[in-house]
C-alpha cells in the first residue's frame, strides 16, 4: 500500500528567509508521480508543484523547488525568499501510474511565515 | 473563468437526516472526485468517477452515495448511515486519466452534523 509521511506537523520561516518541508513515501512501483499542494486559510488545494519519477532533474516553479531523491524515496519541498502569502497547510501526494487513479496525500506541515 | 464550485460553503444538520453537496465543474474534466479532510489525517478519498454514468468507491465510501448523470455534476450524499459526517468536504476534477494531470480542487464544504 502507498503511504505518504509528511514528519512535520508545523514549521515556521522568517520572512525572506528559507524553508524546506520534508515528505517519503513508499511504493514498490518505479514509475510515478508526486505532487506539492498548498491549502491557505480559504481552505481550497491549489498545485504548487509536480515531479515525474522517471526525470531525474528536480522540478521548480519560481521560489518553490523540490529535492527527489527516488532512491531514498524522499520527495522534500524547498520555499525560498518566503512571503507572508506562502503561509498555509502543504500536503505532499503521491500518484500511481496503474491501477485505480488516484491520489494518497501526508497529513500535511502547516507553515507559518513570520514577518 | 472556468473552475470547481461547492456549495453551501457551510452545511449543518442533525443526526439522522441525509444531506446531500453539490459540487459543479465548467472545466470539460472527464473525472471527478470527492475527498473527505479532518483535522490530522489529510485527505482521504470517498468516491471518484473517471466517466458519466460510472464510478468507483474510494478508501472510505460507507455511507456515502454519489451519481454521475452529467459530466459537469457529481453530487455527494451524505446519509445517516455515516458514522461520524462532521469533516470539510472537497471535490476535484481532472482532464482525464491521465496520471500527470494535477486535480483542481473545489473551495469545499464544511459539514456540521449534531
Amino acid at each position: 500500500a502507498q503511504t505518504v509521511t509528511q514528519s512535520q506537523p508545523e514549521m515556521s520561516v522568517q520572512e525572506a528567509e528559507t524553508v524546506t518541508l520534508s515528505c517519503t513515501y513508499d511504493t514498490s512501483e518505479s514509475d510515478y508521480y508526486l505532487f506539492w499542494y498548498k491549502q491557505p486559510p480559504s481552505r481550497q488545494m491549489i498545485l504548487v508543484i509536480r515531479q515525474e519519477a522517471y526525470k531525474q532533474q528536480n522540478a521548480t516553479e519560481n521560489r518553490f523547488s523540490v529535492n527527489f531523491q527516488k532512491a531514498a524515496k524522499s520527495f522534500s519541498l524547498k520555499i525560498s525568499d518566503s512571503q507572508l502569502g506562502d503561509a498555509a497547510m502543504y500536503f505532499c501526494a503521491y500518484r500511481r501510474t496503474t491501477g485505480a487513479n488516484n491520489l494518497f496525500f501526508g497529513t500535511g506541515t502547516r507553515l507559518t511565515v513570520i514577518p | 473563468d472556468g473552475g470547481i464550485t461547492q456549495s453551501p460553503k457551510y452545511l449543518f444538520r442533525k443526526e439522522g437526516q441525509n444531506v446531500t453537496l453539490s459540487c459543479e465543474q465548467n472545466l470539460n474534466h472527464d473525472a471527478m472526485y470527492w475527498y473527505r479532510q479532518d483535522p490530522g489525517q489529510g485527505l482521504r478519498l470517498i468516491y471518484y468517477s473517471q466517466i458519466v454514468n460510472d464510478f468507483q468507491k474510494g478508501d472510505i465510501a460507507e455511507g456515502y452515495s454519489v451519481s454521475r448523470e452529467k459530466k459537469e455534476s457529481f453530487p455527494l450524499t451524505v446519509t445517516s448511515a455515516q458514522k461520524n459526517p462532521t469533516a470539510f468536504y472537497l471535490c476535484a476534477s481532472s482532464p482525464g486519466s491521465s496520471y500527470n494531470s494535477p486535480l483542481h480542487f473545489g473551495n469545499g464544504t464544511r459539514l456540521t452534523v449534531t
